[in-house]
């Protein structure tokens, strides 16, 4: 199975800030990886897919970058409802693996 | 619109069987692959399996192998997920997510949407 980490695990941030989150697969995936949010008793909500398109719907202050093994998603400026857990996910193969989330709370 | 509406939360006994359903409304229902996802409490997400509404062919996590069994009913535009000799370890919210890449591409992808979560927890 591949492995997905996410760096940092947690972090603390204030509204405005630009914030960047890492994805790792363990083994190149191409650009078959997905970027989620989840909110506290909520299920998660697709925000990028191919690694860089933005799901419809979703603000433009999110974006996706990377191809291979390294990925980032960036928030431009972030917002109050951007706090929540974000999750990469790799659609390269079965069995489909996530990486263990980034939590972004507030300052 | 898309929707998936999941079925209610369900509280069994260690070595009992759950059976959560998936009623998908807005697209053709056998069009598109769904995948079941769960996340024990506090934890991240762990894919079960997939299953093709069009023909019923599944394939599963093979931690799972053996417990796990997912069905359709295209008649209702529903899948079901049951799982069999529960334990402790598989209390967890259960979600259902559809593919986001139309079965007919003959490739899979994402998952979009999801459905609302079924709590389900397993406790003597």
């Amino acid at each position: 199975a591949i492995r997905m980490t996410q760096s940092p695990s947690s972090f603390s941030a204030s509204t405005g800030d630009r914030v960047t989150i890492t994805c790792r697969a363990s083994q190149g995936i191409s650009s078959y990886l997905a970027w989620y949010q989840q909110k506290p008793g909520k299920a998660p909500k697709l925000l990028i897919y191919a690694a860089s398109t933005l799901q419809s719907g979703v603000p433009s202050r999110f974006s996706g970058s990377g191809s291979g093994t390294d990925f980032t998603l960036t928030i431009s400026c972030l917002q109050s409802e951007d706090f929540a857990t974000y999750y990469c996910q790799q659609y390269y193969s079965y069995p489909r693996t996530f990486g263990p989330g980034t939590k972004v709370d507030i300052k | 619109q898309v929707q998936l509406v999941q079925s209610g939360a369900e509280v069994k006994k260690p070595g009992a069987s759950v059976k959560v359903s998936c009623k998908a409304s807005g697209y053709t229902f056998t069009s598109y692959y769904m995948h079941w996802v769960r996340q024990a409490p506090g934890q991240g997400l762990e894919w079960m399996g997939i299953i093709n509404p069009s023909g019923g062919s599944t394939s599963y996590a093979q931690k799972l192998q053996g417990r796990v069994t997912m069905t359709r009913d295209t008649s209702t535009s529903t899948v079901y997920m049951e799982l069999s000799s529960l334990r402790s370890e598989d209390t967890a919210v259960y979600y259902c997510a559809r593919d986001g890449i139309i079965a007919a591409a003959g490739t899979w992808g994402w998952f979009d949407p999801w459905g609302q979560g079924t709590l389900v927890t397993v406790s003597s």
